[in-house]
């Protein structure tokens, strides 16, 4: 059974970091890119950060660029993000997803780990 | 302001059928496959089509994608009550380099 378990999420100041983890099972790791996706409060789903099977390749949405990096360990079987100078427009619950090649397609999903941004 | 264009709320009674649609441009959806999902209250979002017109195991005929040119459509035939949800479209943009999806659609079913 695949399972993705997101961890690492809490209450942050604005200007702090958090890193959030995702632990994986029920497949190999290494051969899928992954994804986060994240989701405001009341608003609808954000892609927020992709990386290729063997951390060669990441993608970023622009609002996130150079604030946040993604990672992954495959003999962990764990995906991470590292999120950085965090603003409250970075509130939302954050989730992680096994993507199928580098495209929209998430064909699995965590249950979310949610991160609060507020003084 | 999403990338890709959906209407904000949907509506049906039992066993109608629904369709709700879904415009990009020529960087996401002209050029690239459109995924739907569907996330029911207080869960993650499950993958519900995949490549314009694909249901993974487990998803009912009823759900059914299609796309053309720079527009996709999802359809629901038979709505049930279970059925009411957020329903999401989903392309890879190839001038962003990144995901984009739809602002979401609250399906009601009446």
């Amino acid at each position: 059974e695949v399972q993705l378990v997101e961890s690492g999420g809490g209450l942050v100041q604005p200007g702090g970091s958090l890193r959030l983890s995702c632990e994986v099972s029920g497949f190999t790791f290494s051969s899928y890119w992954m994804s986060w996706v994240r989701q405001a409060p009341g608003k609808g789903l954000e892609w927020v950060a992709n990386i290729k099977q063997d951390g060669s390749r990441k993608y970023y949405v622009d609002s996130v660029k150079g604030r946040f990096t993604i990672s992954k360990d495959n003999a962990k079987n764990s995906l991470y993000l590292q999120m950085n100078s965090l603003r409250a427009e970075d509130t939302a619950v954050y989730y992680c997803a096994r993507t199928v090649t580098t495209g929209a397609r998430f064909d699995y999903w965590g249950q979310g780990t949610l991160v609060t941004v507020s003084s | 302001q999403s990338v890709l264009t959906q209407p904000p709320s949907a509506s049906g009674t039992p066993g109608q059928r629904v369709t709700i649609s879904c415009s990009g441009g020529s960087s996401n959806i002209g050029i690239n496959t459109v995924n739907w999902y569907q996330q029911l209250p207080g869960t993650a979002p499950k993958l519900l089509i995949y490549s314009n017109d694909q249901r993974p195991s487990g998803v009912p005929d009823r759900f059914s994608g299609s796309k053309s040119g720079t527009s996709a459509s999802l359809a629901i035939g038979g709505l049930q009550s279970e059925d009411e949800a957020d329903y999401y479209c989903a392309a890879w943009d190839d001038s962003l380099n990144g995901g984009v999806f739809g602002g979401g659609t609250t399906l009601t079913v009446l």
